[in-house]
């Protein structure tokens, strides 16, 4: 049962330090997305890849936030320098058409 | 305004309760409905997918889709209490590769 998986499961890290988080699509999938989703803002699309292309990252506050695809089987979301509003689930998910299949999340907690 | 608009609930039914779950829209040229549903601490799993108007039935759900009114529904028969979860309606135009979600409702269903 292929899976989209998510690495680290849960993140608690100072303000300023840097963050990676990084996710394996399911294979065969041409499309990858990052979300955040939050209590307040529900769920966000922050950038989405087509064949490991960025398309859109227009959802990420671009000064801090970076999303990189540097192959197939691995896409990353780092944040420098991190800040307590960045605190919330990011999740990763991949599809091949109109669906997408997500990952179980990172939680990130800024102090 | 939001392109789609879903009640947060929460809802609470009893055990074996008809549930409809229900969200608007505004842009006309979304063609793609998929309702995803969310256990707590996880990530959101596809559950149903239509494509343009009508409806689609799978064991004790069923998904209705009328673009006159730009108004999708999702009705849980005989409810139980593993449905308890937050249910996010989401939307694409064709070949957009990106979808636009609801923020959700949250149902609770009671033994």
């Amino acid at each position: 049962d292929a899976r989209v998986t998510q690495t680290p499961r849960d993140k608690v890290t100072e303000m300023g330090q840097e963050v990676t988080m990084r996710c394996q699509p399911i294979l065969g999938h041409n499309t990858v997305f990052w979300y955040r989703q939050t209590m307040m803002q529900g769920l966000e699309l922050l950038a989405y890849f087509r064949n490991r292309a960025p398309l859109d990252d227009s959802g990420m506050p671009k000064d801090r936030f970076s999303a990189e695809m540097p192959d197939a089987t691995l896409a990353t979301l780092k944040i420098q320098p991190s800040e307590p509003r960045d605190s919330a689930v990011y999740f990763c998910a991949s599809g091949y058409g109109e669906t997408q299949y997500f990952g179980p999340g990172t939680r990130l907690l800024v102090l | 305004q939001k392109e789609v608009e879903q009640d947060p609930g929460p809802l609470s039914v009893p055990e074996g309760a008809i549930v409809s779950l229900n969200c608007t829209y505004s842009n006309s040229a979304f063609q793609y409905f998929m309702w995803y549903r969310q256990y707590s601490r996880k990530g959101p799993e596809l559950l149903m997918y239509t494509y343009s108007s009508g409806n689609k039935e799978d064991g004790r759900f069923t998904a209705q889709v009328d673009k006159s009114s730009k108004y999708i529904s999702l009705f849980i028969r005989d409810s139980q209490p593993s449905d308890s979860a937050t249910y996010l309606c989401a939307m694409s135009v064709i070949a957009a590769g990106k979808s636009t979600f609801g923020d959700g409702t949250t149902l609770t269903v009671k033994p």
